[in-house]
């Protein structure tokens, strides 16, 4: 099945700092989507994008298809913004949604 | 609402009993999926649902059954055979494989 590899898997920011979030797999893909869980363990959807650029506020995302991986920006963070972010992908040939392992991020005051 | 409900949050239950998680979505959704996920670790399939009465394992599915019998619920069952069962459920859904999935709040089962 198709390997999907989230990096980094730990990171720790202050207040007001940026930072990237990378997801990458190692098959086509016709879904991937990029949530973040919450202490209570809800898992929020942030973005689905398949390939392309997408911009919600603070966060953007970029996928590159063809090559294979996508970018979750966090702009200006917030203690709020900590909490564990998942990459999810769907192979075009199959019907399944396979998750990252995760990166754990921290945003202290 | 619109949504997917898990109940309960919580469920405690002794060793070599079976327990059924209840999952319900009023979203219209074709598929259903039903993930583990254990302390520190990412998302595991355990099965899935593309339409009504048809249901496929995924890759951790020994120890669990599910069924399909309406396309607005999908209940998982954790029988004696799991050997650790303790772990957060989660199930989701979509309107059709490959188009975004929304999950619900989860239960976390304790087996004691």
């Amino acid at each position: 099945g198709i390997q999907v590899e989230q990096s980094p898997p730990d990171l720790i920011l202050q207040e007001g700092a940026n930072s990237t979030l990378r997801c990458n797999f190692s098959d086509s893909v016709n879904n991937l989507q990029w949530f973040h869980q919450n202490p209570w363990g809800q898992l929020i959807n942030l973005f689905y994008i398949p390939s392309g650029t997408k911009q919600n506020g603070r966060l953007s995302a970029t996928t590159v298809a063809t090559e294979r991986y996508s970018l979750l920006y966090i702009s200006s963070s917030q203690t709020t913004d900590s909490g564990v972010y998942f990459c999810a992908v769907g192979e075009t040939s199959g019907s399944r949604l396979t998750f990252g392992e995760g990166t754990q991020l921290t945003v202290n005051p | 609402d619109g949504g997917i409900t898990q109940s309960p949050k919580y469920l405690f239950r002794k060793e070599g009993q079976n327990v059924t998680l209840s999952c319900e979505q009023n979203l219209n959704h074709d598929a259903m999926y039903w993930y583990r996920q254990d302390p520190g670790q990412g998302l595991r399939l355990i099965y899935y649902s593309q339409i009504v009465n048809d249901f496929q394992k995924g890759d951790i599915a020994e120890g669990y059954s599910v069924s399909r019998e309406k396309k607005e619920s999908f209940p998982l069952t954790v029988t004696s055979a799991q050997k650790n069962p303790t772990a957060f459920y989660l199930c989701a859904s979509s309107p059709d494989p490959g188009i975004e999935a929304f999950f619900g709040q989860g239960t976390r089962l304790t087996v004691v």
